[in-house]
């Protein structure tokens, strides 16, 4: 059963545009969320993070949401560039005051397309 | 400094073989991590290090062995793999598990082909 579901498998946008990348999570223990750009054949690269104590968290041109009741958050990349063009997974997790040991879960992964 | 390096890139091994996958950090993170990643799917927790004690195994099986011999390197030896364990290895790095932030950095990876 997956417990972080990313649900559109690709995303195309204009040059210019917004982005939104949305995840939804069904495990109500996770605390902390983050996102990842992944380019083929390297490793994902961590983007931006919210915990469970806030709405909004933003960074340059990408804000996350959460919406806890909702168990939604999403990504926001305001303008997309074509540089952005990568697969981008969202992944969750349970504090360590939760009683985590720090593992991640995470979520198929959404391709984003940005044309020129 | 957020670099996480990761030996061999490219790794072939036949079913007989030993050998192991080498993962360095230098940004004195105390908690260490090995994902595998099979081609369109997420990665997935296979280990997990916290000050070099092993704190969890995703129920791996025994062909993989980690280790942490000190706080900046994490190894995984690998001995007689199957076919279905070619994959991508990630190793990633955090700060200490109460530290408060939880962001992962990863490397790039080692690309496994098990003929």
């Amino acid at each position: 059963d997956q417990q972080v579901k990313q649900n559109s498998p690709s995303l195309s946008v204009q040059e210019g545009r917004i982005s939104i990348l949305n995840c939804d999570y069904t495990n109500s223990m996770f605390d902390y969320f983050l996102w990842y750009k992944k380019y083929p054949a390297e490793g994902p690269t961590f983007l931006i993070s919210i915990s469970s104590i806030k709405d909004k968290n933003e960074d340059g041109r990408f804000t996350v949401f959460l919406n806890k009741s909702a168990k939604h958050l999403s990504l926001h990349i305001v303008p997309s560039q074509p540089g952005d063009s990568a697969v981008y997974f969202c992944a969750a997790g349970v504090s360590w005051n939760g009683g985590s040991q720090g593992n991640l879960i995470f979520g198929k992964g959404t391709k984003l397309s940005v044309k020129p | 400094d957020t670099e996480v390096t990761q030996t061999p890139k490219h790794l072939v091994m036949g079913m007989t073989n030993k050998k192991s996958l080498k993962c360095e950090q230098h940004m004195g993170h105390r908690a260490m991590y090995w994902y595998k990643q099979k081609a369109k799917k997420p990665p997935e927790l296979m280990f997990v290090y916290s000050y070099e004690k092993l704190s969890i195994n995703e129920s791996v099986p025994s062909r993989f062995s980690p280790e942490c011999p000190n706080s900046s390197l994490l190894n995984l030896h690998l001995h007689a793999l199957q076919p279905e364990d070619s994959a991508l290895y990630l190793c990633a790095s955090g700060l200490d598990l109460a530290g408060g932030s939880y962001e992962q950095y990863f490397g790039p990876g080692t690309r496994l082909t098990v003929t």
